[in-house]
């Protein structure tokens, strides 16, 4: 396994635009996350998932963001009416259940224009 | 509530110095401690992690961090840093489930 992959790495869209995101976990891994980054800031925590149930969101995951995780393997994050303070770097995560440390993904990049 | 104080911004040091980089962090509950370092356009990449035990953890790349309860700080130290060590460090704490973490910390290595 080579650990968790997200696609795309790079989206630029223009304001208003829906835009979708994917993120694949490590195979073993039960739980999956999603954090939003900031130019300067650390990963702020947004959503996650034990297998398909999504177990918390933060009060940062306005409405116009909803995550999936529909079979507990990959997961989406959709923003719909894409703004400009939408640009940040999207980043998943994925852990066991049994271990406490999370694997981050590669982040996707989100300009909005 | 949870929260992750990085005190220095910024931190150049010349190549084989030792280096510490400073985390405190706030709860009203029992958190684990992770330091993780991030290079340009790349994700996290765990370093090390405090979940019981020994206070003196040690991690990849030569780090290690201490914890202390009474001061409620997971200060991370490398007794002589490399080029390849720059990047940004960021301390994280979590309860058990989502991480909180703090602003980063830019660790410069001059040659």
């Amino acid at each position: 396994d080579t650990g968790v992959s997200q696609d795309p790495r790079h989206k630029i869209t223009k304001r208003g635009q829906n835009v979708t995101f994917r993120c694949d976990p490590i195979s073993e891994h039960n739980r999956l996350y999603w954090y939003r980054q900031t130019l300067g800031q650390g990963p702020e925590f947004l959503t996650y998932f034990q297998n398909e149930a999504q177990l918390e969101k933060s009060r940062l995951l306005s409405d116009r963001f909803s995550a999936e995780r529909p079979k507990g393997s990959f997961s989406t994050l959709e923003i719909q009416r894409t703004e400009q303070g939408d640009s940040a770097m999207y980043l998943c995560a994925s852990s066991s259940s049994e271990a406490y440390e999370q694997y981050f993904g590669p982040g996707t990049r989100l300009t909005v224009t | 509530a949870q929260s992750v104080t990085q005190l220095d911004s910024q931190v150049p040091v010349f190549e084989e110095a030792p280096v510490e980089l400073r985390c405190n962090y706030s709860s009203s509950v029992s958190v684990y401690l992770f330091w993780y370092v991030q290079y340009p356009n790349q994700g996290l990449q765990l370093l090390l992690k405090y979940l019981s035990g020994s206070t003196l953890v040690k991690g990849i790349n030569g780090f290690e961090a201490e914890f202390n309860k009474s001061q409620t700080s997971f200060h991370l130290r490398k007794p002589s840093v490399h080029i390849s060590d720059t990047a940004e460090y960021f301390c994280a704490v979590s309860p058990g489930n989502q991480f909180y973490f703090g602003t980063g910390t830019s660790l410069t290595v001059i040659p």
